[in-house]
């Protein structure tokens, strides 16, 4: 059975730290994986990594993807409150007639000031 | 600005009835996603269309739930009749071609008595 697992389920940091967030997974046809980011309401998107070892970065956050050790993780270094959210982690797999998506149960990072 | 939006945002029901969602995804996405996201599951992704034809509606129990795309224009998610058990949030998404980014919603709070 494909799954996703992420760690740590949650987090407590002071702000101005580093942290890193690690999603693991098993799946049979690996396409993609997908970071979102969700504050009190809908997620909203951060990366999407397809290729092994190439970092996507945007701003304070990057990502990377291990495709041989099946996993990624996310960073966020200096971090402020506004970083408090739940993230999430998804990996895209390819059936024989359409793509499915399987999402870990996320992240809970707590940012204090 | 483009964005995905849902009604009702909120929607208390009592035990049995017919409820019905609706989401207008982007224009010119061409794939939607029904989501169902409680605490104790997480996200789980009941059902997808693309070029508003089903590809998977797995996650989604189909002895009461149901999601169609009249048109282009309007997804619908329909569950007859509701139970308890169904009390959540429920999240729309669109995209562009596969299981990529996904713009979401605000989701719909669903609270059935």
């Amino acid at each position: 059975e494909d799954k996703v697992v992420q760690s740590p389920l949650s987090l407590v940091v002071h702000e101005g730290d580093t942290v890193t967030l690690n999603c693991s997974y098993e799946v049979t046809n690996f396409r993609s994986l997908l970071w979102y980011k969700q504050e009190k309401k809908a997620p909203t998107f951060l990366f999407m990594l397809t290729s092994s070892g190439i970092e996507k970065k945007s701003g304070r956050l990057s990502s990377i993807l291990d495709k041989k050790e099946l996993f990624s993780i996310l960073n966020i270094t200096a971090t402020q409150t506004g970083d408090s959210a739940v993230y999430l982690c998804a990996v895209v797999t390819e059936g024989d007639s359409n793509y499915q998506l399987i999402w870990g149960a996320g992240t809970k990072l707590i940012i204090k000031p | 600005d483009a964005r995905v939006t849902q009604t009702p945002r909120h929607k208390v029901t009592e035990m049995g009835q017919e409820v019905t969602m609706r989401c207008q995804p982007i224009l010119g996405h061409n794939t939607v996603f029904w989501y169902r996201q409680t605490m104790m599951q997480g996200l789980e992704l009941l059902a997808y269309f693309r070029n508003r034809a089903p590809l998977d509606d797995s996650g989604m129990p189909k002895d009461r739930f149901s999601a169609e795309m009249p048109d282009a224009t309007l997804a619908t998610l329909k569950i007859q009749p509701s139970e308890p058990r169904d009390s959540a949030v429920y999240f729309c998404a669109s995209g562009l071609g596969g299981l990529n980014e996904q713009f979401f919603g605000p989701g719909t709070r669903l609270t059935v008595l």
